[in-house]
């Protein structure tokens, strides 16, 4: 069954460091999101995209955070200058469309430190 | 708003017994429904969905969900809990003019042997 690929799955930054995190969707899918899940909390939504373009963004996903989808297969998630806040499960998604669902990876976690 | 309710924070059944989990939803119109299963240190697997048309749902590992629209529900069933059932449960809603999924808080399923 097709998969929803994130690396790394476990990492460790300093506060203020950028990080990306990196996500294969499924290949044959046009949208895409990120979801983020603090440790004993609600799983969030943070942004959508599709067609090359955030479809949709929550309040959590300011100026700090963007997304892209540089070579037609990764979808990358960057902090910019993390903070202890933003540690957290983050969860790549990907779908064919509202009503096929959602494939969810396995998740990145983020430690800020 | 719209908004997810799960109203058990965690259950704990014995192995062998029947199981049911609350999702109570807000919104306007029929929502997109869907129940997630993530294990510890996983991601999030789709158990099964909700769009229209027949209202007792089957999914994946013998779940199944009932969305009765006039209690605003969406509860999972499961008639015979395995100890491999032992994991966290989330209900989600998609609301139709908007690609993102609400989550609820999620109910924590413990089973004794």
């Amino acid at each position: 069954e097709p998969e929803v690929t994130q690396t790394p799955s476990h990492q460790v930054t300093q506060m203020g460091q950028e990080v990306i995190l990196r996500c294969v969707p499924i290949s044959n899918h046009l949208y895409f999101y990120w979801y983020r899940q603090i440790l004993g909390q609600k799983v969030e939504f943070l942004v959508s995209f599709y067609n090359n373009e955030i479809s949709e963004k929550s309040e959590i996903f300011d100026d700090q955070f963007s997304v892209e989808r540089p070579d037609g297969s990764n979808f990358t998630l960057k902090i910019r200058s993390t903070k202890l806040e933003d540690s957290a499960m983050y969860f790549c998604a990907s779908s064919a469309g509202s009503n096929y669902g959602y494939t969810f990876g396995s998740g990145t976690r983020l430690t800020v430190v | 708003a719209q908004s997810v309710t799960q109203p058990d924070i965690h259950i704990t059944v014995s192995e062998g017994a029947s199981l049911e989990l609350r999702c109570n939803y807000s919104y306007g119109a029929t929502p997109y429904l869907f129940w997630y299963v993530q294990s510890p240190g996983q991601g999030l697997q789709l158990l099964l969905k909700y769009f229209s048309g027949d209202t007792l749902v089957q999914g994946i590992k013998g779940f199944e969900a009932e969305f009765k629209r006039s209690q605003s529900s969406f509860n999972l069933r499961k008639p015979s809990v395995h100890w491999s059932d032992a994991a966290e449960y989330f209900c989600a809603v998609g609301p139709y003019n908007t690609d993102k999924l609400i989550f609820g808080t999620g109910t924590r399923l413990q089973v004794f042997p």
